[in-house]
């Protein structure tokens, strides 16, 4: 069974970068036909959508993001990664990563990590 | 402010029936599948619903998913207290090219 894992500091100073990986097992990161995609809900908002990137490379962003934003796929250790350059309060929050269906970033998430929490604060 | 439209809240018995509304536009909902997730605190995001109105392997079919225009509706038949949780659409804007969601609807069953 496909399982994510999110990893990463729970806390990070405002200007400074938030990395996030998310740890997939139960299935290879480098199978056709699936996107792999970094979601976050902030305090009292809803879902929104950061980044996904396919196992050859080539990520899509929210243009939306006012930060900075980087997706990189290892393919070797099978997991994804998350950078979020010159964080600010706006940038907290529940930090997902998922599982997209398709060859476009277009694809539902059927299979979702549990969630990491994030604090930006100094 | 989020592209598709959803209430923020809605609230039913036990045993009853509901129908989630999520509302968008042409350059979403109206050319692009939606899909539905369930989210409850403290856990991960689940799919519910798929391009429209397919349900995953082990969703039980209380569950069911419409598409008419530029709307998505979800429905939930026979409420269960362990129902309660925040709902969201979501599809693909081909004019941001951008996943959007909803802005969430979160379901009291009381």
């Amino acid at each position: 069974q496909l399982q994510l894992q999110e990893s990463g500091p729970g806390l990070v100073e405002p200007s400074e970068t938030l990395s996030l990986t998310c740890t997939v097992s139960g299935g290879s990161i480098a199978t056709s036909g699936y996107f792999w995609g970094w979601f976050r809900r902030p305090p009292g908002k809803g879902l929104e959508w950061i980044g996904s990137i396919y196992y050859t490379g080539g990520p899509y962003y929210n243009p939306s993001l006012h930060s900075p934003v980087t997706v990189s796929v290892d393919t070797s250790r099978n997991q994804f990664s998350l950078k979020l350059n010159s964080v600010t309060a706006a940038d907290a929050g529940l930090y997902y990563c998922a599982r997209q269906r398709g060859y476009t970033p277009s694809g539902y998430m059927e299979v979702w990590g549990k969630g990491t929490t994030v604090s930006v604060s100094s | 402010q989020s592209l598709l439209t959803q209430p923020p809240s809605m609230s039913a018995a036990p045993g009853q029936r509901v129908a989630i509304s999520c509302s968008g536009s042409s350059s979403n909902i109206g050319n692009n599948d939606a899909s539905w997730y369930q989210h409850l605190p403290g856990s991960a995001p689940k799919l519910l619903i798929y391009d429209n109105n397919k349900r995953p392997s082990g969703i039980p079919d209380r569950f069911s998913g419409s598409k008419s225009g530029t709307s998505a509706t979800l429905g939930i038949t026979g409420l269960q207290t362990g129902d309660e949780a925040d709902y969201y659409c979501a599809t693909w804007d081909s004019s941001l090219t951008t996943v959007v969601f909803g802005g969430g609807t979160t379901l009291t069953v009381l």
